[in-house]
């Protein structure tokens, strides 16, 4: 069995702060881990994801995520907050094999950016 | 990444009646796909997972008569809410898998039953 746990359903940032983005989660397998992000009325887009290999992720955007096994979190980070990073990010873990895909999300945390 | 169409985009549709959504990957054989529901202000949850050639499999809690799921082909998935209710208003969206390690969602269907 899979869960993912978000930290702070919102978070608020200034323009050019940190943003700091918490995802806990429980894997009763190895974790294939993903962060996402939706804006309003619009599908998902893959910000980045943690396979195999090197811990420390870098996606798009300037968006990072460090994957800590023995604190099971896979928070997502970027040094300089834009206003065009307001959305709604949403992590999610998979199993690997057949089961790789079949995402378990965590409640998704709003993000939103000030002038 | 590989492109993954959903249509339509969004539907209106009466109480009662049956409401047909494609999923499609158009640059790659996909033999599994994923269906999920997002509530408004909720997260996403799994409804069914959909194999090519075979049953769906559906998560618990999700009617599999009422959300006939139906994968003929490498390249098409189908999702058909039957006899809809307001409550099925939902927004659902799909994946299809490409390989071992690739995953990559549709835009999404926005449905609203009045």
């Amino acid at each position: 069995a899979q869960s993912v746990t978000q930290l702070g359903s919102h978070v608020s940032v200034s323009e050019g702060a940190l943003v700091l983005l918490r995802c806990n989660y429980s894997s009763s397998v190895p974790p294939y881990l993903f962060w996402y992000v939706q804006y309003p009325n619009q599908g998902l887009q893959l910000l980045l994801k943690y396979t195999t290999g090197a811990t420390l992720v870098k996606g798009i955007n300037g968006f990072e995520a460090e994957f800590k096994k023995s604190e099971t979190s896979f928070h997502l980070t970027k040094p300089s907050a834009h206003m065009s990073d307001a959305a709604e990010y949403f992590c999610a873990v998979s199993g690997a094999g057949t089961s790789y895909g079949k995402l378990t999300f965590g409640q998704g945390t709003i993000l939103t950016v000030h002038p | 990444g590989a492109v993954v169409s959903q249509h339509p985009s969004w539907v209106i549709c009466k109480s009662g009646t049956s409401v047909k959504i494609e999923c499609r990957s158009l640059d790659f054989q996909a033999t599994t796909m994923f269906w999920y529901r997002q509530f408004p202000k909720q997260s996403l949850m799994l409804m069914a997972t959909s194999n090519e050639g075979s049953k769906a499999t559906y998560e618990q809690g999700v009617e599999k008569d009422k959300f006939l799921i139906n994968h003929a082909s490498l390249t098409l998935s189908t999702l058909t809410v039957t006899s809809a209710h307001p409550e099925d208003s939902s927004f659902y969206i799909c994946s299809a898998r490409d390989g071992p390690t690739e995953a990559f969602f549709g835009q999404g269907t926005r449905l609203t039953v009045v």
